[in-house]
């Protein structure tokens, strides 16, 4: 149990165009779920908690326009790269909390390559 | 706000042998210290966490101890095999409704 899908695995992508990633907890409901951004040889950095059916919030130096979050369900968070460049190449990787128990399980991750 | 440092940053042992890794943290209230194993183009995987009405956790070859003292926590691996190689990251939380916070990660290297 505790599986977390995240599609698409890996995208490239031209300079300008958006790009939409999905996050589902597969078997648990996630009132919670996180963004996360990765670069090389370094640790999560925290882009955004998004709470199912109300905005996301963001953490500092995140632009919410550029990163639009959304968390229709207790079991899909979308993150949507607007206008991306190539400075936005990066591994992202949702996370969802599993409501009770409260631990929290991660996605696989999406390489995002903009070219 | 909370401060999570991990050490070592990279940690090579032969195969067969234990590893550690200890992380500290900064804010006495934390109250749940998971640990999450990484391996190369994928996401983090929770590998077993501890609460602080504990003081250690065991799950076969893994392990952790929490001293809420002195705020440090660890992990301990025995009998290391190849594919134990990840990246490790050590995290903390206050309560049910934060986020966690993470160390820096610790490069575990197993020799064959």
């Amino acid at each position: 149990g505790a599986v977390v899908s995240q599609h698409p695995s890996r995208v490239i992508c031209k300079s300008g165009t958006s790009v939409k990633i999905e996050c589902r907890s597969l078997d648990f409901q996630a009132t919670t779920m996180f963004w996360y951004r990765q670069f090389p040889k370094q640790s999560l950095m925290l882009m955004a908690t998004s709470n199912e059916g109300s905005k996301a919030t963001y953490e500092q130096g995140v632009e919410k326009d550029k990163f639009l979050i959304n968390h229709a369900s207790l079991t899909l968070s979308t993150l949507t790269v607007t206008s991306a460049h190539p400075e936005d190449s990066s591994f992202y990787i949702c996370s969802a909390r599993r409501d009770g128990p409260n631990e929290q399980f991660f996605g696989p991750g999406t390489r995002l390559t903009v070219l | 706000g909370e401060n999570v440092e991990q050490h070592p940053s990279t940690l090579s042992v032969q195969e067969g042998d234990s590893a550690v890794i200890k992380c500290t943290y900064s804010d006495s209230a934390s109250n749940y210290f998971p640990w999450y194993k990484q391996e190369l183009g994928k996401g983090p995987q929770l590998i077993i966490d501890i609460r602080s009405n504990v003081g250690e956790k065991k799950d076969q070859r893994i392990a952790v101890t929490l001293n809420k003292t002195a705020k440090h926590f660890s992990l301990h691996i025995t009998e290391t095999q190849p594919e134990d190689s990840a990246v490790y990251f050590c995290a903390s939380r206050k309560n049910a409704g934060n986020m966690l916070t993470f160390g820096g990660g610790t490069r575990l290297m197993v020799k064959p």
